[in-house]
């Protein structure tokens, strides 16, 4: 079964430093989709960044890099240069390709504190 | 501007009654999908369409029904609210192209039954 682990209920990073946000995931399809969403406190979900697992080079996307270890199945989400913005819950999320279909399970979530 | 919206944004409502959340995309995607958050809680997958008339419950049991009649309308009922139900309702949705792209969500209903 397919499912989603983020070890760190809450990080703090001093603004202007880059923190990683841990995820494991766990799936016997070979084809799978990892994905990390933000939320701030508003609620609205924001899509992020996106990880193929045929993928062989590391996501990037702005600020947001996905640190994937296909071995270790991790999926690991670097931010640079912390912004006070960035304070939010992230969420690490996983789809798998075949008899998962479309859905997508999300992790338990980490809560980032950007300090000034 | 949101591509998918949800309304109500807040709902307060006593126990017994019945509620049906909206949400509505204007991107023609054929995937919807509801999720149900406790506060600074993992998302649960509650109930998910592939398309016009297709419906299917999600991971978690919920006491919702949902119906899909149009592409862009995915609406969520609950005949009678408890307690138990309160939480934050989020609705996505997602195109044909593959496992590459992220979901849209809504902004989220946040319910509250007394």
């Amino acid at each position: 079964a397919q499912k989603i682990t983020q070890t760190q209920p809450g990080m703090f990073v001093q603004e202007k430093e880059a923190v990683t946000l841990d995820c494991t995931y766990d799936t016997s399809d070979p084809s799978y989709g990892l994905f990390w969403y933000k939320q701030p406190s508003s609620g609205e979900m924001i899509f992020l960044i996106y990880q193929g697992s045929y993928d062989q080079q590391n996501a990037t996307e702005g600020r947001y890099s996905l640190n994937f270890q296909k071995a270790r199945k991790s999926a690991n989400l670097v931010i640079s240069a912390s912004q006070l913005g960035d304070s939010a819950m992230y969420f690490c999320a996983m789809r798998e390709g075949g008899t998962g279909g479309f859905k997508t399970i999300f992790g338990a979530g980490t809560r980032l504190f950007v300090k000034a | 501007e949101a591509d998918i919206y949800q309304t109500p944004r807040y709902l307060v409502i006593g126990t017994g009654k019945k509620i049906t959340l909206e949400c509505s995309q204007t991107m023609g995607h054929d995937k919807m999908y509801w999720y149900q958050q406790d506060p600074g809680m993992e998302l649960h997958l509650i109930h998910y369409s592939y398309g016009v008339n297709s419906t299917e419950k999600g991971d978690l049991s919920s006491e919702s029904t949902v119906s899909r009649i149009r592409t862009e309308h995915f609406p969520l009922t609950l005949e009678s609210a408890r307690p138990s139900h309160t939480s934050q309702y989020l609705c996505a949705s997602s195109d044909d192209r593959g496992l590459n792209y992220g979901y849209t969500f809504g902004s989220g209903t946040r319910l509250t039954v007394v």
